[in-house]
């Protein structure tokens, strides 16, 4: 079984500030792994994904995400919050073979101007 | 390209009845999944579709169903509606041909059961 862990569920950065949202995974077998942001009363819009290859990976908005295989970790880095950049993030798995999709809990970014 | 859509966008039902949601999935995508999304959670994989057949389901009961049609669009069925099941259902459709399993989610579709 596959799970996701998202620590803190709301984080506040400065404008311009350093955005650092953790995530750690569980998979008994190799993992797809993806980081969505929501805005409110929408769907969730794909940031970025990691399946094979490069483990630095970068996404839009200027995100970017390290996948550490030896820390089970996915956590979404990026350089300079702009305030666009206020939302609900969650990170997900998908183990290789499965089509179950597991979801963290989230974490609401706010930007303080 | 067409994104995918859902409808409707928000609905209120009594506990008891049934509901049908629907989804179409974006052009050229043969699989579509669902997922609960309650207040302040992250969204809970119901089942997935691909190719008409119902292909993975997370743990919820058998009263919430599925259909895919020919054209890849798709329906959530929930009957005897709980309050529990208030929440935001969101419709993802990706292609398994190219391997991707990058899902792309619909607006969703708020629930509220009274």
């Amino acid at each position: 079984a596959q799970s996701v862990t998202q620590l803190g569920s709301h984080v506040s950065v400065s404008e311009g500030a350093l955005v650092l949202l953790r995530c750690n995974y569980s998979s008994s077998v190799p993992p797809y792994l993806f980081w969505y942001v929501q805005y409110p009363n929408q769907g969730l819009q794909l940031l970025l994904k990691y399946t094979t290859g490069a483990t630095l990976v970068k996404g839009i908005n200027g995100f970017e995400a390290e996948f550490k295989k030896s820390e089970t970790s996915f956590h979404l880095t990026k350089p300079s919050a702009h305030m666009s950049d206020a939302a609900e993030y969650f990170c997900a798995v998908r183990p290789e073979g499965y089509q179950k999709v597991t979801f963290g809990t989230g974490t609401k970014l706010q930007v303080i101007p | 390209e067409t994104g995918v859509t859902q409808s409707p966008t928000h609905l209120i039902k009594t506990r008891g009845q049934q509901v049908t949601l629907r989804c179409s999935s974006q052009s050229g995508h043969n699989t579509v999944s669902w997922y609960q999304q309650a207040l302040g959670q992250g969204p809970q994989f119901i089942f997935q579709y691909y190719r008409e057949e119902e292909n993975g389901r997370g743990n919820f009961p058998p009263r919430f169903s599925g259909l895919q049609f020919p054209n890849y669009s798709s329906e959530l069925n929930v009957n005897a509606l709980e309050l529990d099941d208030s929440a935001l259902y969101l419709c993802a459709s990706s292609t398994r041909d190219r391997g991707s399993y990058e899902q792309y989610f619909g607006p969703g579709t708020r629930l509220t059961v009274t």
